[in-house]
């Protein structure tokens, strides 16, 4: 059956590291996405990509980059990590048509301390 | 600048209740409004969507009402169930041109006692 998976799941890192999420999908999907989750804000978009070397900037996309160079992944690097960025982030993975259903995977518990 | 607002933040009902929930949004744009659900530790799952042709969409004891004059709409689940508790997300986005990016509401934490 066709997957998105995150790894890793948890993860606790310290202010100013440099952070990388990954996200693999197994749908041949073109759309992929990033969102953060944070109580009382629902999920925001912070990166999304249409396809390979493809890559947009979200509704809160400072100091997180992604890259796209396959159909099946878009790691979420967080460039300096900052207590801000304590977050569940989860990916997702959508067809290109607008209106059809986004796939979303497990979700990572990101902590910095 | 919160474009999709969802209320209430919370709710509890009794076993066979029909909770409520409402969403509002400010861009007339929008043309695709899913609810996604949400079990503790897994990430959101499509649950039932509706597109604004249609005032009213019902997928098993799931019911979206949608008034596009108000620009809200609505979640309305039938005979509750414990395993109806979750965490319920409305959301929206732009069919033509919108890349499936979805605007997400702030969520509601529905919880359903015996």
């Amino acid at each position: 059956d066709a997957e998105i998976t995150q790894s890793p799941r948890h993860k606790i890192t310290e202010t100013g590291r440099q952070v990388t999420l990954a996200c693999h999908q197994t749908w041949n999907h073109n759309n992929m996405f990033w969102y953060r989750q944070d109580l009382g804000h629902g999920l925001r978009l912070i990166h999304y990509s249409y396809g390979v070397q493809d890559t947009n900037k979200g509704e809160v996309s400072d100091g997180y980059s992604v890259s796209r160079s396959n159909t099946e992944d878009l790691p979420l690097t967080l460039e300096s990590a900052a207590s801000s960025q304590t977050s569940v982030y989860f990916c997702a993975s959508s067809n290109r048509d607008g209106g059809t259903e986004a796939f979303f995977g497990q979700g990572t518990r990101l902590t910095v301390v | 600048q919160q474009q999709v607002k969802q209320s209430p933040q919370s709710l509890i009902v009794q076993k066979g209740g029909i909770p409520i929930i409402n969403c509002a949004y400010e861009n007339t744009a929008f043309d695709y409004f899913p609810w996604y659900q949400q079990f503790p530790g897994k990430g959101p799952a499509l649950l039932i969507a509706i597109r604004p042709d249609v005032s009213e969409k019902k997928e098993g004891r799931f019911t979206i009402s949608f008034n596009k004059s108000a620009k809200q709409f609505s979640l309305h689940i039938m005979d509750s169930q414990p395993g109806d508790s979750a965490t319920y997300f409305c959301a929206a986005s732009k069919i033509t041109g919108g890349g499936n990016k979805l605007t997400f509401g702030t969520g509601t934490q529905l919880k359903v006692e015996l």
